[in-house]
This record gives structure tokens, sequence and C-alpha cells, in this order.
């Protein structure tokens, strides 16, 4: 298995843009999950999918940020307008099931200038 | 909502040495406690993990244990390696929710 496939791997993007990252989850796994890290605020915990279904978004910092998984093979999160302190990494992870391991992709790496 | 705490931000111990990083939890319902291993510019990985209903579980040079009464959890590496040298993650997890909630994290550092 190829694991969790996340793109871009990287991104510069200036303030104001949008930015659109892109994860394809483990084949047969029903959750997801949009982690952001940071030196200072760590792993947080963005949204996370059940079934395809959006169950607990209350991570997410505000209205500019966005997720969706319109099937069980592909989600997006998308930050519209973007501003210097979304820089992060922002890892996508699933998992089978309920309380179960959850694998991790590589990462997007965004820098906002 | 679940709230994982984890000491030490970071540790220094000299290699062959041990090293024990400790979490505390606060949702009662969480059954399942994952440790990871994040090495820099890396993803973070499973090493072990232990469910609510086992109270240690080993693998290798790894332990976990896990004290429900008193809601933490621990993780020991014993005869530390340079390769062990990463940063460490606990979470929790309640079943029901299938929500995973990382601590801060702990910076470990192996001195030769």
């Amino acid at each position: 298995d190829a694991g969790v496939i996340q793109s871009p791997r990287h991104e510069v993007t200036e303030m104001g843009q949008e930015v659109t990252l892109r994860c394809k989850p483990i084949s047969g796994h029903n959750s997801l999950f949009w982690y952001r890290q940071t030196m200072m605020r760590g792993l947080e915990l963005l949204i996370y999918f059940n079934n395809n279904v959006p169950i607990d978004d209350s991570g997410m910092p505000e209205d500019r940020f966005s997720a969706k998984m319109p099937n069980a093979s592909f989600s997006t999160l998308k930050i519209q307008p973007s501003e210097p302190r979304d820089s992060a990494v922002y890892f996508c992870a699933s998992s089978q099931g309920t309380g179960n391991t959850i694998y991790f992709g590589e990462g997007s790496w965004l820098t906002v200038v | 909502g679940e709230n994982v705490e984890q000491h030490p931000s970071t540790l220094s111990v000299q290699e062959g040495d041990s090293a024990v990083i400790k979490c505390t939890y606060s949702d009662s319902a969480s059954n399942y406690f994952p440790w990871y291993k994040q090495e820099l510019g890396k993803r973070p990985q499973l090493i072990i993990d232990i469910r609510s209903n086992v109270g240690e579980k080993k693998d290798q040079r790894i332990a976990v244990t896990l004290n429900k009464t008193a809601k933490h959890f621990s993780l020991h590496i014993t005869e530390t390696q340079p390769e062990d040298s990463a940063v460490y993650f606990c979470a929790a997890s309640s079943g029901e929710a299938s929500k995973i909630i990382f601590g801060s994290g702990t910076r470990l550092s192996i001195r030769p």
C-alpha cells in the first residue's frame, strides 16, 4: 500500500492567495484527519471525517479554512485567503474504524509570505 | 473534550540509559493510547500503543504503562541509542468519538 498521499509536498504562496491541500487516504480506511503542526502549538487536530462525513471541525481556526471529502479516496483542505500565520506543516492521516492507529502522510509544508 | 498533557518537553539522556516520558489525559472515556516518534522533517510514526484493558505493553526496548485510575500513561525506552533521538508524542482517543488528541511532544536527545 502506498500509504496516505498528500500534495503538494511544499508550497510557497503570497498572502491573500488561495491554498488547496489534497489528501488520498489509505484504501479501506474510513476515518480521515487533518492536523496542523507548528513549533508553538504542536500537532493540532483541525477536522476529521468518518465515512466521508465531517464529525468534528472544532479545531478549524476560522472561516478562512474549509475542508471537504467528496468521496472515500479524496479530501481537500482549503485556506482562502491565506495569511503568514497559516505557515505550518499540514498532515493528513487516516485510520480504519474508530479508536485505531492513524497513519500520517508525509505532510504539506506551507509557507505564506 | 479531551486534553493531553505531556512532560517533559525536552529530555537528554546518556546513551545506554533509560528515558521516561509521561502523559496525563482528562477524558475518562478515552480507551486508546498511542505513542508516535517524529524524526526531523519526517511524519509522525506509531511506535507502540496500548488499550485501556491492558496495564502494560512491551516491544523490545520500548514499553508503555497505563494507569486508568490516575489517568496517566508513560513511555519507557531502555538502553537508549543515538537513533532514539527524535520528538515523541503521546495521544489519547475515545473510541466512540474516533478523535485522537496529541500531547505537546518531548524532544529526546541521546548523548554519546
